[in-house]
């Protein structure tokens, strides 16, 4: 069965302080797809980043960054030079087979992170 | 705005009520989806569509839940007889088919009293 693990249930850091979110699945699919979301106090889930199984090479846009380990099973993001507007929960999520009908996401249980001035 | 808008989003009611969300996706999306999200969790799948054929429930989609896309556009999730334990907030979405990548409105949060 498919799982995703955030660890992680709250993190505080100062601003301008870097701050890592891990996330750990399992999944018995060789095609599948790991999504990171941003839901802020408004509650609007915000996409930020898809990756696919096959692409391993890791992604950076501004001051984030993910780590996509196929070996651990991990899809971690890092937070660079963070700032107060990063406070949010964030979540892990993946998705069923690659081409499935669905495209259900799996999430994990989130990350909230509090980035204080 | 073009995103996926929700209504109301927020909803107090009474035990045994019966209650209706309505969601809006993005408008050239022909996927939907509901999730449910409780406090301190993420949010968990509970409907999907295509255009507007239910093709998919999960098994936490109780008998007093229904959810209606009647002509592909937008969606509506009754909960009849509402218990304590409905108290979420209900969250859609919306994709095109074959993209992953899901769209979220703000929801509606439920609080049955």
């Amino acid at each position: 069965a498919q799982k995703v693990t955030q660890a992680q249930t709250e993190i505080s850091v100062v601003e301008k302080e870097d701050v890592t979110l891990d996330c750990v699945y399992e999944t018995r699919d060789t095609t599948y797809y790991l999504f990171w979301y941003k839901q802020p106090p408004s509650g609007e889930l915000v996409f930020l980043i898809r990756r696919n199984s096959f692409d391993e090479q890791n992604e950076i846009s501004g001051r984030y960054s993910w780590n996509f380990q196929k070996s651990t099973s991990s899809f971690n993001f890092t937070i660079t030079a963070s700032q107060v507007v990063d406070s949010a929960v964030y979540f892990c999520a993946l998705s069923e087979a690659l081409g499935g009908a669905t495209n259900k996401l799996i999430f994990g249980t989130g990350t909230l992170l509090a980035v204080q001035p | 705005d073009t995103g996926v808008s929700q209504d109301p989003r927020h909803k107090i009611t009474k035990r045994g009520q019966n209650v209706t969300f309505r969601c809006d996706p993005i408008s050239e999306h022909n996927r939907l989806y509901w999730y449910r999200q409780t406090l301190g969790q993420g949010p968990e799948f509970l409907t999907y569509f295509q255009n507007e054929a239910q093709l998919e429930k999960s098994r936490l989609l109780s008998d007093r839940f229904s959810a209606e896309r009647p002509k592909g556009s937008f969606s509506t999730l009754e909960i009849q007889r509402t218990e304590q334990g409905d108290s979420a907030m209900y969250l859609c979405a919306s994709s095109f088919r074959g993209d992953e990548k899901l769209f979220f409105g703000s929801g509606t949060q439920l609080s049955v009293l």
